[in-house]
């Protein structure tokens, strides 16, 4: 079973920052917090991942709280080409464990 | 880098037949290698865990003997589907871990028996 839990949906105005959350709260402290998309009929796009620190790329921000239970995903200026399913997945680094995908929140953005 | 090359990208068969999808690593060695399914409005679904040179982990439910996994190399693992039915028809991703770098994904297939 998958260890996160997202809302299934959310909508997001072009342009306005699109704030996704997950909720993780059986995370281990050595399991990282990863984000994926997934565009209609493609493989899934790799965004960002962290472990306790926020982190940002040119793609996104990612906020862990400090528990590290739950964490969100900052798209900054989302546009429509952001519109996606986006999965919040939590494990560890070993190479060979099996990444579980849950139902992920499919993002809507409007013009 | 971390590219994973997956083809074909999509396949019409009929019934009956064989199906053979490829999935390489083109920048990275790949010790592991994972395949998924994906039905129509739904969340991929693993089914198995591709080792190079030792056989496949089947996920519960999964048919061995339907869904055969190879992977004879580091950079690539191969997944042919036996005597495929129309249920079969699904949407196939593979994917390739790095130790390092977490899990990169091919572009996926879609399967359609008919």
């Amino acid at each position: 079973d998958a260890k996160t839990t997202q809302p299934p949906s959310m909508d997001c105005a072009e342009g306005r920052a699109a704030n996704l959350p997950c909720n993780h709260s059986t995370i281990s402290g050595n399991e990282y917090v990863y984000w994926y998309r997934q565009i209609h009929s493609q493989g899934p796009q790799y965004i960002i991942h962290g472990l306790k620190n926020n982190e940002t790329n040119e793609m996104a921000s990612l906020i862990i709280t400090e528990d590290r239970k739950s964490s969100t995903l900052i798209l900054p200026h989302a546009t429509l080409r952001d519109t996606a399913v986006y999965y919040c997945i939590v494990f560890g680094r070993g190479g060979s464990e099996k990444l579980v995908f849950g139902k992920g929140t499919k993002l809507t953005v409007n013009p | 880098g971390a590219v994973v090359s997956q083809h074909p990208s999509w396949v019409i068969c009929k019934s009956g037949t064989s199906v053979k999808i490829e999935c390489r690593s083109l920048d990275f060695q790949a010790t592991t290698m994972f395949w998924y399914r994906q039905f129509p409005k739904q969340s991929l679904m693993l089914m198995a865990t591709s080792n190079e040179g030792s056989k496949a982990t089947y996920e519960q439910g999964v048919e061995k003997d339907k869904f055969l996994i190879n992977h004879a190399s580091l950079t690539l693992s191969t997944l042919t589907v036996t005597s495929a039915h129309p249920e079969d028809s699904s949407f196939y991703i593979c994917s390739a871990s790095r130790v390092t770098n977490g899990y990169t994904f091919g572009s996926g297939t879609r399967l359609t028996v008919v």
